[in-house]
C-alpha cells in the first residue's frame, strides 16, 4: 500500500476535464509540497507539476495542479489522446525523512 | 543538455550484489541533491535513497535500509547505489533522478533494470 492515495484508474473523452486526486497526511501533503509526474508507456517519468501548482516550462496549461490540506488533485483540460498515461502524486514526508509516492492513475482517453 | 545515464542493471542470485552507476552531464552535478527510484515490473513508482550536494546528508526507504549504500563522486559526476543482499522484491527498474527540493524530481535516466533470481 503506497503512503499516498489515489484511484488506480480515470478516463475521459478528448476535450473532456479529468481530475486525478491525491490523498495524504499531515506529515507528506499537509506539510509539503506535491509534485505530480507522467509516465507515459515504455518511458522515464517526466515532471508535471512542482511546489503544488507550478508548470515546468513545456508543459501545457491544460495541466493544472492543486492542494488543498493533506490532499491534492491534478486536472487535465481539453484531454488529448497522447495525455493516455499512468500519473503519480509525490511529497516529502517529514515522518519517513523521505519521498513518499501515490500508487499511481492510469489515464484512458476513450 | 542534463543528461543522465544509468549502468549496472543485469541478473543476480538472491543474496547477491549489484552496484549501479549514473554518469551524469549537462549540469554542474556537485551543485545538486540526487536520489534512486525504482519500479517493478507493473508497479508504480518507489523512492529508495537520498543524497545531498556534499554526500553529507543520505536517507533511504525502509525497504533498502541497511542493504544499499549510496554514494557519489563530485569530481567523476557519478551517483551510485551499492545493493547487497539483494531480494527477489528488489527486480525493478532504477532511475537515477536530479532532485530541486526534496521530491521535486526534474530531471531522470532511462533506468537500468535489475533482475533478482535464481
Amino acid at each position: 500500500q503506497s503512503v499516498l492515495t489515489q484511484p488506480p484508474s480515470a478516463s475521459g473523452t478528448p476535450g473532456q476535464r479529468v481530475t486525478i486526486s491525491c490523498s495524504g497526511s499531515s506529515s507528506n501533503i499537509g506539510g509539503n509540497y506535491v509534485y505530480w509526474y507522467q509516465q507515459l508507456p515504455g518511458t522515464a517519468p517526466k515532471l508535471l507539476i512542482y511546489r503544488n501548482n507550478q508548470r515546468p516550462s513545456g508543459v501545457p496549461d491544460r495541466f493544472s495542479g492543486s492542494k488543498s490540506g493533506t490532499s491534492a488533485s491534478l486536472a487535465i483540460s481539453g484531454l488529448r489522446s497522447e495525455d493516455e498515461a499512468d500519473y503519480y502524486c509525490a511529497a516529502w514526508d517529514d515522518s519517513l525523512s523521505g519521498v513518499v509516492f501515490g500508487g499511481g492513475t492510469k489515464l484512458t482517453v476513450l | 543538455e542534463v543528461q543522465l545515464v544509468e549502468s549496472g542493471g543485469g541478473l543476480v542470485q538472491p543474496g547477491g550484489s549489484l552496484r549501479l552507476s549514473c554518469a551524469a552531464s549537462g549540469f554542474t552535478f556537485s551543485s545538486y541533491e540526487m536520489n534512486w527510484v525504482r519500479q517493478a515490473p507493473g508497479k508504480g513508482l518507489e523512492w529508495v535513497s537520498y543524497i545531498s550536494s556534499s554526500g553529507s546528508s543520505i536517507y533511504y526507504a525502509d525497504s533498502v535500509k541497511g542493504r544499499f549504500t549510496i554514494s557519489r563522486d563530485n569530481a567523476k559526476n557519478s551517483l551510485y547505489l551499492q545493493m547487497n543482499s539483494l531480494r527477489a522484491e528488489d527486480t525493478a527498474v532504477y532511475y537515477c533522478a536530479r532532485d530541486g527540493d526534496r521530491g521535486l524530481f526534474d530531471h531522470w535516466g532511462q533506468g537500468t533494470l535489475v533482475t533478482v533470481s535464481s
